[in-house]
């Protein structure tokens, strides 16, 4: 049973275009979560992160969204470059708990296409 | 460069073997995570230490087993290895503050 969803298994963008990854939870005791960028042969990146107690989240050209009562969250990219083709993981910590009780989606692999 | 190193890079082995991965946290940090990640999932958390001694435990077979040295690094074996255990397996560490993780670049282990 999956906790953390990441339905979309892979996505292309235009270069310059806004980039949406989107991720579903179903765990109502999640109030962390965070984003992860991976690319090829290195290890997960930490991108950006949301509390519960908010419903956005901006750094730069990356924004996180948070609908608590959709336990549903976005990551929006704006404007999408290259350098941004990875497999972007998303993921989300109980209340009260750290990172050993982390549970990441499966992952999206962007493509962002010049 | 997260700073934390692992090696080795690849491993590919037998079924019935065992194997030991070893990780090196960044410079000062205390906490050491283990995950593994099979084809098309999630990383999945195995085990925690922190500063020499296990913290949390996850979804860690009995078949699997870790420790922490005195200086820091960690080893993650793996024994009676199957074919289900192919999977990339990465470690991270944090600081004192446990504000954010950073990852190794993982090991691709291989069961054949």
């Amino acid at each position: 049973d999956q906790q953390v969803k990441q339905n979309s298994p892979s996505l292309s963008v235009q270069e310059g275009r806004i980039s949406i990854l989107n991720c579903d939870y179903t765990n109502s005791m999640f109030d962390y979560f965070l984003w992860y960028k991976k690319y090829p042969a290195e290890g997960p990146t930490f991108l950006i992160s949301i509390s519960s107690i908010k419903d956005k989240n901006e750094d730069g050209r990356f924004t996180v969204f948070l609908n608590k009562s959709a336990k549903h969250l976005s990551l929006h990219i704006v404007p999408s470059q290259p350098g941004d083709s990875a497999v972007y993981f998303c993921a989300a910590i109980p209340m009260k708990t750290s990172y050993d009780k982390v549970i990441f989606g499966p992952g999206t692999s962007l493509s962002v296409i010049p | 460069d997260s700073g934390v190193t692992q090696t080795p890079k690849h491993l590919i082995t037998a079924t019935g073997q065992r194997v030991t991965l070893r990780c090196s946290p960044r410079s000062g940090d205390l906490s050491v995570y283990w995950y593994q990640q099979s084809l098309d999932q999630g990383l999945q958390f195995l085990i925690q230490y922190y500063n020499g001694e296990e913290r949390a435990k996850g979804n860690i077979l009995e078949r699997f087993s870790a420790q922490q040295f005195p200086d820091l690094h960690s080893e993650l074996n793996l024994s009676s290895l199957e074919l289900g255990d192919s999977a990339l397996y990465f470690c991270a560490s944090t600081g004192q503050g446990n504000n954010e993780q950073f990852f190794g670049p993982g090991t691709r282990l291989t069961v054949l």
